[in-house]
């Protein structure tokens, strides 16, 4: 399985709503990312998963919120989002993150949409 | 820092004719460079990478780039494009050993081919 799978394809949420995003892979990579991306333009990094642990969290504002349960698993829990945060949200896995040569596997990414 | 530039916003080609789409990068020692696809309401696929070695790598869907170390570039090439190559393309770097770090993405160039 060289799959990474995000759910739901598309979601959209009131201001004032909870919501989440959930990643799978079973590749057995031990690193995963979630990053935003506005159309036509590249994404941008929020959150990287090493070993199940987050070490790198992009300035994200707290209405954001990540979660990782298990090597397998990635969540990105919403709460009271803006408008501005309407975007696709893409997970990613990649091996390792130590070395820095493997590539990224995307998943097909939510399409949020903040009213 | 470390940066990637893509100078064109749009490449058009004709059905059959070779394509070019250009990348420079800009990273201390030796880069990873990555190239990406992005399909329209998509993630992003790997085409292909640059770790060491030959120049010139061979990727997916016929894809090859070449890697000029005294012209930082790493532009994408294909003999004869399709149709449906028609997307947008990402160039990405990561310096070396750089553990925990995500990929930095070039802003992207929309390849347009007509038929």
């Amino acid at each position: 399985d060289t799959e990474v799978t995000q759910t739901p394809k598309h979601l959209v949420m009131g201001m004032t709503n909870k919501k989440s995003l959930k990643c799978e892979q079973h590749m057995g990579h031990r690193a995963m990312y979630w990053y935003k991306q506005k159309a036509k333009k590249p994404p941008e990094l929020m959150f990287v998963y090493s070993y199940e642990k987050l070490s790198i969290n992009e300035s994200v504002p707290s209405r954001f919120s990540p979660e990782c349960p298990n090597s397998s698993l990635l969540n990105l829990h919403l709460h009271a989002l803006q408008p501005e945060d309407s975007a696709l949200y893409l997970c990613a896995s990649s091996p390792e993150t130590s070395g820095g040569y493997n590539e990224q596997f995307f998943g097909p990414g939510t399409r949020l949409t903040v009213l | 820092a470390q940066s990637v530039a893509q100078p064109e916003d749009q490449v058009n080609v004709a059905e059959g004719n070779p394509l070019t789409v250009k990348c420079t990068y800009s990273v201390s020692g030796n880069p990873y460079l990555f190239w990406y696809v992005q399909y329209p309401n998509r993630g992003l696929q790997f085409l292909l990478k640059y770790i060491t070695g030959d120049n010139l790598v061979k990727g997916s869907y016929g894809f090859e780039a070449e890697f000029n170390k005294s012209q930082t570039s790493f532009h994408l090439k294909k003999p004869s494009a399709l149709v449906s190559d028609s997307a947008l393309y990402f160039c990405a770097v990561r310096a070396p050993y750089q553990a925990g770090t995500a990929l930095i993405f070039g802003k992207g160039t929309t390849l347009s081919v007509s038929s």
